[in-house]
């Protein structure tokens, strides 16, 4: 069964205090990684995709990466303004749906 | 563009009530899909649509149904709503939903309802 787990659940830092979250996925021929973002109340808003192992994408202070079982959000001296909740999502083989991890909740104090 | 709209924000139902979710998307996409968010489940695929026509069911169809009207329209219908459908419902579009591609998915702002 095709599954998306993220870690932790919840992450607080510090401004300043550069930190990664986690996607681990088990899914069958990755056709592609998805990161989102989602602040309370809204819908989530697409920040990447990435297709295969090694590729790398960034957005400000935000850097995405791939390996064959894992992604790694990267959030380099993060502000107060990139609290939210982080979704990661894959499309399998039969490119029908994308498979959504549980998320990862980051608050940054100033 | 206003990108992926949904009516309404905000609803509550009595038990055995129905209603239509709306969703409209401007972005000339083929793909059309409808979600629900729960605390702790995170997203679930509740209905899709690969093209104008075609509906498929996801992994949470109980209780829901749903019509492609037009390229642009993906509406979903509570026939008679219980409270294990209280959520919080995203509609989503993507350029096209096929084996062997993957494209992005777009979501709308959510429709938040509660059945009593």
């Amino acid at each position: 069964e095709d599954q998306v787990t993220q870690s932790p659940e919840a992450l607080r830092l510090q401004e300043g205090e550069s930190s990664s979250l986690n996607c681990s996925y088990t899914v069958s021929g990755l056709r592609g990684l998805f990161w989102y973002r989602q602040d309370p109340g809204k819908g989530p808003e697409f920040l990447f995709t990435l297709y295969s192992a090694g590729e790398e994408k960034e957005k400000e202070r935000l850097k995405a990466t791939l390996t064959k079982k894992e992604s790694f959000l990267h959030i380099t001296a993060p502000k107060p303004e990139d609290s939210a909740t982080y979704l990661c999502a894959c499309s399998n083989q039969a490119g029908t749906a994308l498979i959504f991890g549980k998320g990862t909740t980051l608050s940054v104090s100033s | 563009n206003a990108g992926v709209t949904q009516t309404p924000k905000f609803q509550v139902l009595k038990t055995g009530q129905s209603m239509t979710l709306q969703c409209a998307q401007d972005m000339n996409h083929n793909s059309m899909y409808w979600y629900r968010q729960d605390p702790g489940m995170g997203l679930r695929l509740i209905y899709y649509s690969a093209s104008e026509g075609t509906t498929d069911k996801g992994e949470v169809p109980n209780g829901y149904n749903v019509s492609r009207l037009n390229k642009r329209e993906f509406s979903l219908r509570l026939e008679s709503a219980a409270p294990s459908q209280t959520s919080v419902y995203f509609c989503a579009s993507s350029q096209r939903l096929a084996p062997g591609s993957s494209y992005e998915q777009y979501f709308g702002p959510g429709t938040r309802l509660t059945v009593t």
